[in-house]
């Protein structure tokens, strides 16, 4: 089936620094999902994304959808202690209901 | 604001006595899943159903049934659980199957 591979694993940054992580498969995606958990939260859609070379922003979250339709990047400016989370991305699979997910990239933002 | 419910947020069961687990949507969508989440790992699908059409995933034990009385509502229904399925249990929905939203979650506990 399709697999979703996301690096890095973790990140451990300091406030006001920018983030930058991605998310990559062997395989096409038609649409690209960013979602943030937080502890003991569910996942929160942050950003869709559905052609390739789309670039959308969501106030200091930037994602872009690769031309490839293989990869995507989210970019995070300026970062804050409430950035703190896993980020995972996520796609529809190609062959029928089901949504991939990536193992995620855990983000810890040092004051 | 539209949404996604699960309730209870914490749930504790004994050793083998039948929980169950409830999900609303005021979304309208017509598909809706059951994810387990365990450790920060991505979520694990449980099944699904579009519309009324219930879709099991091979590897989910015959433990776990589900029911979907209407469209709004969803539930999980562990019969005899076990130590292993102390987990995180999210519920999320689509319409279109490009976009998924996902619930709080519940965490059930099992002594």
């Amino acid at each position: 089936g399709q697999q979703l591979n996301q690096s890095p694993q973790s990140m451990f940054i300091q406030e006001g620094e920018d983030v930058s992580m991605n998310c990559t498969s062997s395989s096409i995606f038609n649409t690209w999902l960013w979602y943030k958990q937080e502890p003991g939260e569910g996942p929160v859609l942050l950003i869709a994304l559905y052609k390739a070379g789309e670039l959308t922003s969501n106030g200091r979250l930037t994602a872009q959808f690769g031309i490839t339709r293989k990869d995507s990047f989210l970019n995070i400016s300026a970062s804050i202690p409430s950035d703190v989370g896993i980020y995972f991305c996520a796609g529809p699979d190609n062959y029928g209901q089901n949504f991939v997910f990536g193992p995620g990239t855990r983000l810890s933002v040092l004051p | 604001d539209a949404m996604v419910i699960q309730n209870p947020r914490y749930q504790v069961t004994q050793f083998g006595k039948p929980v169950t687990l409830s999900c609303s949507q005021t979304l309208n969508h017509n598909v809706m899943y059951w994810y387990q989440q365990k450790s920060s790992q991505a979520p694990k699908l449980l099944f699904h159903y579009y519309d009324k059409d219930f879709n099991n995933e091979a590897d989910t034990p015959d433990n776990f049934q589900s029911r979907r009385p209407n469209t709004s509502f969803c539930f999980l229904d562990i019969r005899s659980p076990g130590l292993g399925d102390a987990a995180m249990y999210l519920c999320a929905t689509s319409g279109n199957l490009e976009e998924q939203y996902f619930g709080p979650g519940t965490r059930l506990t099992v002594t």
